[in-house]
């Protein structure tokens, strides 16, 4: 099955610096790649997603990129502010399922004043 | 629009007692997400429902783990008995419909088992 692998664990930046989280899929055939956002005490929130027919998505201060062939995707952060600081999940939709979501670990970002 | 609710937020319990979560998804939402997130991990499919029928339940440990969603609408996990590596936070999810993208998530029961 499908296996998502998440890096770093922990991340910290300074304030106004950029964050990159980097996850990697197993599965080829999976077509959707959603990053979730969870504050401390919170479920998770979709902050961005992007399809498997799409190489780079932006919105704002928050930037995802797939490379299909490398099997890996990539969040990114500019201008990072406190309220960014998260535990943030990478997740893959396997390409025999139409809605199961597998996981990453998370990552822990800080923003350091 | 209401998001997901769920409750309780917190429950501390002994090992090999009984507990149940109770969930209410979005309102028109179709599908229903049970997860279980333990600590430093994230979240991990126990059960799905699509109205009042299960869709995918092969990671849920029938043994222990029980789970009901009997008019389509609200949702109940229940565990009995308890193990000390159930402790984790249980999250409900939600999504318009079999296919869509978007899960919404409450904000999770905590349970730990002492």
């Amino acid at each position: 099955g499908e296996n998502v692998e998440q890096h770093p664990s922990t991340l910290s930046v300074q304030e106004g610096d950029s964050a990159v989280i980097k996850c990697t899929y197993s599965d080829s055939a999976s077509n959707y790649f959603p990053w979730y956002k969870q504050e401390l005490g919170k479920g998770p929130q979709l902050i961005i997603d992007i399809r498997s027919n799409v190489g780079e998505k932006k919105d704002q201060r928050i930037a995802v990129t797939l490379n299909k062939t490398a099997k890996h995707f990539s969040l990114h952060i500019t201008e990072t502010q406190p309220e960014d600081s998260a535990v943030y999940f990478c997740a893959a939709r396997p390409g025999n399922r139409d809605d199961k979501i597998i996981f990453g670990k998370g990552t822990r970002l800080h923003i350091l004043p | 629009e209401a998001g997901v609710a769920q409750s309780p937020r917190y429950k501390i319990i002994e090992k090999r007692q009984s507990v149940a979560f109770w969930c209410n998804p979005i309102s028109g939402h179709a599908t229903l997400y049970w997860y279980q997130q333990i600590l430093g991990q994230g979240p991990k499919l126990l059960i799905q429902f699509q109205n009042n029928g299960v869709v995918d339940d092969s990671q849920l440990p029938k043994d222990r783990f029980s789970a009901e969603r009997l008019k389509g609408v609200d949702s109940t996990l229940k565990i009995q008995p308890a193990k000390l590596e159930d402790s984790a936070v249980y999250l409900c999810a939600s999504s318009l419909w079999f296919g869509t993208d978007t899960q919404y998530f409450g904000p999770g029961t905590r349970l730990t088992v002492l």
